[in-house]
């Protein structure tokens, strides 16, 4: 158990329609990463926030945005979604703010289906 | 463009058949190479960070290997449960840009180890 608490675990939804995945981190983390993991496209990166600001960011969508609140815990909202957008998405987070080590601890991803 | 390439993309062993993993990226600047695990259905699993050409890390039956322009992850005497897909990503160093957590992952090598 990383200690990343990712939900829901699957979501299916039709196009077009808007969703929101929610993240925990660990206790005690600053950071947290949004990624994408599709078949074609392997793990890709979406976003990152430290503290409550976006620290990075990667190839993400428009129709998509980010947040994190105070209390750390972060959502991913995915708007007008298409076909294309069916992948798993993976919440991971670190500690670090300044100095990055590599050590991603990762949650065990919501699955979504658009149909 | 910054890029990682796995290979191969899956390798069968019988247990105790040592292998190795290999990585191969092609980034402007290395800040760091990172070596995840990820069983069916979970999260990756954060193994290894190395840093420069030379470096090696060893864990268990695990040793990432690192030069200038690839890594291995070396298999010593497998067991069943070193199944998993092995992901390789990078931390790319881009002037002007902040250490962030943005990573460059590989599409993984799936290992299956028989008994």
């Amino acid at each position: 158990d990383s200690g990343v608490t990712q939900t829901p675990k699957h979501l299916i939804t039709a196009t077009g329609q808007r969703v929101t995945l929610r993240c925990s981190p660990r206790s005690g983390d600053l950071s947290v990463y949004w990624y994408q993991q599709s078949l074609d496209q392997g793990l890709q990166f979406l976003i990152q926030y430290y503290n409550g600001e976006e620290r990075a960011k990667g190839n993400i969508l428009e129709r998509f945005s980010a947040q994190q609140f105070p209390d750390l815990h972060s959502e991913l909202n995915l708007s007008s979604l298409e076909l294309g957008d069916s992948a798993l998405y993976f919440c991971a987070s670190s500690v670090e703010g300044g100095s990055f080590t590599g050590e991603l601890f990762f949650g065990e991803g919501s699955r979504l289906t658009v149909l | 463009e910054d890029q990682v390439t796995q290979s191969p993309e899956a390798l069968r062993l019988q247990e105790g058949e040592s292998s190795s993993l290999n990585c191969s990226y092609t980034v402007s600047g290395l800040r760091g190479l990172f070596w995840y695990r990820q069983d069916p259905g979970k999260g990756p699993e954060f193994l290894f960070t190395l840093y420069s050409a030379g470096e090696e890390k060893e864990k268990e039956r695990l040793k990432a290997t690192l030069t200038k322009k690839e890594s291995f992850l070396h298999i010593t005497a497998p067991k069943p449960e070193d199944s998993a897909t092995y992901l390789c990503a990078v931390q790319a160093f881009h002037r002007g840009s902040s250490n962030t957590g943005k990573l460059i992952f590989g599409q993984g090598t799936t290992l299956q180890v028989k008994p």
